[in-house]
């Protein structure tokens, strides 16, 4: 059964304007990935954030860790169409085996 | 970087036929999962695969209907077998290209309809 939520599950905004999407789980993890996914094509790796790290950069991308909340978000400043796609959280509690949330559906107006 | 691809990348199939998916990884790794992604659904974990062993399924998968092969430790394939409309999904390989804990890389997918 899938361990984490996403919300929201949809959100469209205006290029230029920032998106936040959160996730929660259930159990204690090791790390937590999120991942991009383009018209039901393959993942695209983003940023990887392990558990005793609390905020990560990468580009435009910042990823938070609340372990005590079993949460995390994950917000693109400055937002592009070519953003446009489904985001998902992935936690890896158990040698790499990935739990999906239900994934965030992002649109980006030009 | 590391590539993992998968072929066929769509297949149209026949219900009560079977189809093969390969995942090719150009490095070795320890361990390459499957998962499958329902129409507008997340990512579902079916199994571990790992280089001489059987393959380790989650609740709700079962060998008979999805019987996995790990020959080495650049290889993988996942069958659907018996498939019926229900199994219309996108499968994904994947794989901890640079060890346990690290970043997990995908392959592209195979878009699976069953008639």
């Amino acid at each position: 059964s899938q361990q984490g939520e996403e919300d929201p599950q949809a959100l469209s905004i205006q290029e230029g304007e920032n998106a936040t999407m959160n996730c929660s789980y259930k159990t204690s993890i090791n790390n937590l990935q999120w991942y991009r996914q383009n018209s039901g094509r393959g993942l695209v790796h983003l940023i990887l954030i392990r558990s005793n790290e609390r905020e990560k950069h990468s580009g435009r991308l910042r990823v938070t860790l609340d372990t005590s909340k079993k949460s995390s978000s994950l917000l693109i400043t400055a937002s592009r169409a070519a953003d446009t796609a489904s985001y998902f959280c992935a936690t890896d509690a158990q040698g790499g085996k990935l739990i999906f949330g239900q994934g965030t559906e992002l649109s980006v107006k030009p | 970087s590391a590539v993992i691809s998968q072929k066929p990348s769509r297949d149209i199939c026949q219900r009560g036929t079977s189809l093969t998916i390969q995942c090719q990884v150009d490095s070795q790794v320890t361990m390459m999962f499957w998962y499958r992604q329902q129409p507008g659904q997340s990512l579902t974990l079916i199994a571990t695969a790992n280089q001489g062993s059987e393959a380790t399924y989650e609740s709700g998968f079962v060998i008979d209907k999805f019987p996995i092969s790990r020959p080495n430790l650049t290889f993988s394939t996942l069958t659907v077998s018996n498939m019926s409309p229900e199994d219309s999904s996108i499968y994904l390989c994947s794989a901890n290209l640079a060890g346990a804990g690290q970043p997990q890389h995908f392959g592209d997918g195979t878009r699976l309809s069953i008639l």
